[in-house]
C-alpha cells in the first residue's frame, strides 16, 4: 500500500514549455486534489476532483488543467510554464465527503526558468 | 475574505517541554478543523482533527482545543521531542463545501532544542 505517489520528484522547465505532473493513489479514495506550496506559505488548492469524471477549480487554477483519468489517477498539466509557477506541487486524496482526512503525496518540485 | 492564519510563524522549545501552536480562522461557518505536520521535503501528514460540536480532542501526546467564540484553535504537544520539529498547519473546512476542500494557514515552524 503506497498511499499517494507523485512523479516526477523534481523537474526543471524553460518558460513556455509544457509538462504533466502525475498522481496516483491506491486507497480507493473518491476525491483527489492538487495544491501548490510556495516558500513560507501554506497550501493553495489548484483543482480538485470530487469523484471520478468530475473536476472543479480551486483557489488558483489559472495556467493549469487537470484530468481525472480514472479513480486512481489525477494529473496536472501546465500548458505553457511561467516562472510564477515555480513551486512545490502536492497531490492529495480523501475518501470523499466534505469532512474527510486528506492524504498527501511526497510532492513535485518544479523550477521554471 | 476568509482566512486561516497562525499567530506565530516560528516557535522554539526545549526538548521535554510542552508546545502550543495557535491558529485563528475568520469564517464562523467553519465546522471542521485539521492539524497537519509537514517535515522537511515531505508532504503534510494528518495529526488530529476536531469538529465544531467539540471543544477538545486528545490524541497521542497531542491535544486540540477549539474556541468557537473567538474563532481560535490550538495544538498542544506534550513532552516535545526532536522528531516533532516540523512545520505545522491548521486547516478549516465547511460542511457545505464539496469534496472536502480545506483552507490552509501559512504554517508555524516548530524547532525543538536538545
Amino acid at each position: 500500500n503506497a498511499g499517494v505517489t507523485q512523479t516526477p520528484k523534481f523537474q526543471v522547465l524553460k518558460t513556455g514549455q509544457s509538462m504533466t505532473l502525475q498522481c496516483a493513489q491506491d486507497m480507493n479514495h473518491n476525491s483527489m486534489y492538487w495544491y501548490r506550496q510556495d516558500p513560507g506559505m501554506g497550501l493553495r488548492l489548484i483543482y480538485y476532483s470530487a469523484s471520478e469524471g468530475t473536476t472543479d477549480k480551486g483557489e488558483v487554477p489559472n495556467g493549469y488543467n487537470v484530468s481525472r483519468l480514472n479513480k486512481r489517477e489525477f494529473s496536472l498539466r501546465l500548458e505553457s510554464a511561467a516562472p510564477s509557477q515555480t513551486s512545490v506541487y502536492f497531490c492529495a486524496s480523501s475518501a470523499g465527503g466534505p469532512q474527510e482526512t486528506q492524504y498527501f503525496g511526497p510532492g513535485t518540485r518544479l523550477l521554471v526558468l | 475574505g476568509e482566512s486561516v492564519g497562525l499567530h506565530l510563524p516560528t516557535l522554539s522549545v526545549q526538548e521535554g517541554d510542552n508546545s502550543i501552536i495557535n491558529c485563528a480562522y475568520s469564517n464562523s461557518a467553519s465546522d471542521y478543523f485539521i492539524w497537519y505536520k509537514q517535515e522537511s521535503g515531505k508532504g503534510p501528514q494528518f495529526i488530529i482533527d476536531i469538529r465544531s460540536n467539540m471543544d477538545k480532542r486528545q490524541g497521542q501526546r497531542v491535544t486540540v482545543l477549539l474556541n468557537k467564540t473567538v474563532k481560535h484553535l490550538s495544538l498542544q504537544i506534550a513532552a516535545t521531542q526532536p522528531g516533532d520539529s516540523a512545520v505545522y498547519f491548521c486547516a478549516e473546512n465547511r460542511r457545505s463545501t464539496n469534496a472536502g476542500k480545506s483552507t490552509f494557514g501559512d504554517g508555524t515552524t516548530l524547532t525543538v532544542k536538545p
